[in-house]
């Protein structure tokens, strides 16, 4: 079983189209959890942040964790085709070392 | 500005070369990494270093080889026994809680 897997898309909605991202993970020491958005040939820039479980919002944005399940996802309200980009999921631990990312949801937002 | 510089854009190998891609951070982060990313893939860790003059590998390091010298450096040889080099390299050093901050990346091909 993978540490993180995620919804892998792609995933094509017209523009106002509320979007759900979801990842899973298996390892329950788990303590922050972080989206990263990147766009075609970029690199990957932090979205959002939360920890422990619960919503955290942010504009457009909800990133929703629920520790019990092990399950995090990322709401996206009134989608713009700006948004078109591939979304990444990575949870962490307070131990630093090597972190972990779902394999990415590309997102295509059409006008 | 402070930040990730990963050079060159573009790179290309030539069968039995090796070639090292450049990373350097103004962000006085202790800790630093490289990815690499297949097309429609997350992103695999390849190595990771906590310390200068300390590093280990990532989930697929065979093939690759980094030092890490300074602090702000942290270079990547992609070496002849990686027999499938080309892909998308990222290089991201680590904040406070876990946050990850990422270079713009180096398309590597081969010819």
């Amino acid at each position: 079983q993978k540490e993180v897997e995620q919804d892998p898309g792609p995933l094509s909605v017209p523009e106002g189209a509320i979007v759900s991202l979801n990842c899973t993970y298996s390892n329950s020491a788990f303590q922050y959890f972080m989206w990263y958005r990147q766009y075609s040939r970029k690199g990957p820039e932090l979205l959002m942040y939360t920890y422990s479980s619960g919503n955290k919002e942010d504009g457009r944005f909800t990133a929703q964790v629920d520790k019990s399940s092990k399950y995090i996802s990322l709401f996206i309200r009134d989608s713009q085709p700006s948004d078109s980009a591939t979304y990444l999921c990575a949870p962490g631990d307070n131990q630093g070392g090597k972190l972990i990312f779902g394999q990415g949801t590309e997102l295509s937002v059409k006008p | 500005d402070g930040g990730i510089t990963q050079s060159p854009k573009y790179l290309f190998r030539k069968e039995g070369q090796n070639v090292t891609l450049s990373c350097e951070q103004n962000l006085n982060h202790d800790a630093m990494y490289w990815y690499r990313q297949d097309p429609g893939q997350g992103l695999r860790l390849i190595y990771y270093s906590q310390i200068v003059n300390d590093f280990q590998k990532g989930d697929i390091a065979e093939g690759y080889s980094v030092s890490r010298e300074k602090k702000e450096s942290f270079p990547l040889t992609v070496t002849s026994a990686q027999k499938n080099p080309t892909a998308f390299y990222l290089c991201a050093s680590r904040g406070s809680l876990e946050k990850l901050f990422f270079g713009s990346g180096t398309q590597l091909s081969v010819l």
